[in-house]
């Protein structure tokens, strides 16, 4: 059984704060880490697909960095605002088309 | 990318009653999934629905209790049969696109409450 672990469970941050969450997989026999933001009655958006050793992708305040050698994928959010807010998932996927296994996901919540 | 929607957004219904959902996108795909999400639990893959021929289940999931149908590249409709306060999720359908169908797009989901 393949695990994806993601942490913490719950954030509560500040407005204006810097956050970052965790997503641990297997490490071996890797092809791609995803992660996805899903807000409350909306559809999950994809952030980032990440397939290197060291890839570190950006996307405006909000970066990921990957280590596959030791299985584990940092999400970061730089001066979080309250539309930042959301739970943010991670997938593991482990050969091409093959299916995405889930983290639990970190639910974020900024206070203005 | 992809554009989804699904029909009902929730529901509520009665224990032993069935519902179908229905997802449609705004191109033709091959590649068309559904999953679900328990209370507190990861998104979890049901099936992969097929265009022409029967959906391919994952471990833990039957076509007595989730048939699927996928009459063409566009639209499928996954069905909770017989439901229990168990089947209590969100249950999404989502497209894979690109090589391997490594992009996925997800639709907003069908919350479900069973009482």
């Amino acid at each position: 059984i393949l695990n994806v672990e993601q942490s913490p469970q719950s954030l509560h941050v500040q407005e204006g704060d810097s956050t970052n969450f965790t997503c641990s997989f297997p490490s071996s026999n890797f092809y791609a880490l995803h992660w996805y933001r899903w807000e409350t009655a909306k559809s999950p958006e994809a952030l980032f697909v990440m397939t290197l050793n060291g890839d570190e992708k950006k996307k405006g305040r909000i970066s990921a960095t990957l280590n596959t050698k030791e299985g584990y994928s940092y999400l970061y959010i730089k001066g979080s605002q309250p539309e930042d807010s959301a739970t943010y998932l991670c997938a593991f996927k482990g050969n091409q088309g093959g299916k995405l296994i889930f983290g639990q996901g970190t639910e974020l919540s900024v206070k203005p | 990318s992809a554009v989804i929607s699904q029909k009902p957004s929730r529901d509520i219904c009665q224990r032993g009653t069935s519902l179908t959902i229905q997802c449609q996108v705004d191109s033709q795909v091959t590649m068309m999934f559904w999953y679900r999400q328990q209370p507190g639990q990861s998104l979890t893959l049901i099936a992969t629905a097929n265009q022409g021929s029967e959906a391919t289940y994952e471990s833990g999931f039957v076509i007595d209790k989730f048939p699927i149908s996928r009459p063409n590249l566009t639209f499928s409709t996954l069905t909770v049969s017989n439901m229990s306060p168990e089947d209590s999720s969100i249950y999404l359908c989502s497209v894979g696109i690109g090589l391997g169908g490594d992009t996925q797009y997800f639709g907003p989901g069908t919350r479900l409450t069973v009482l």
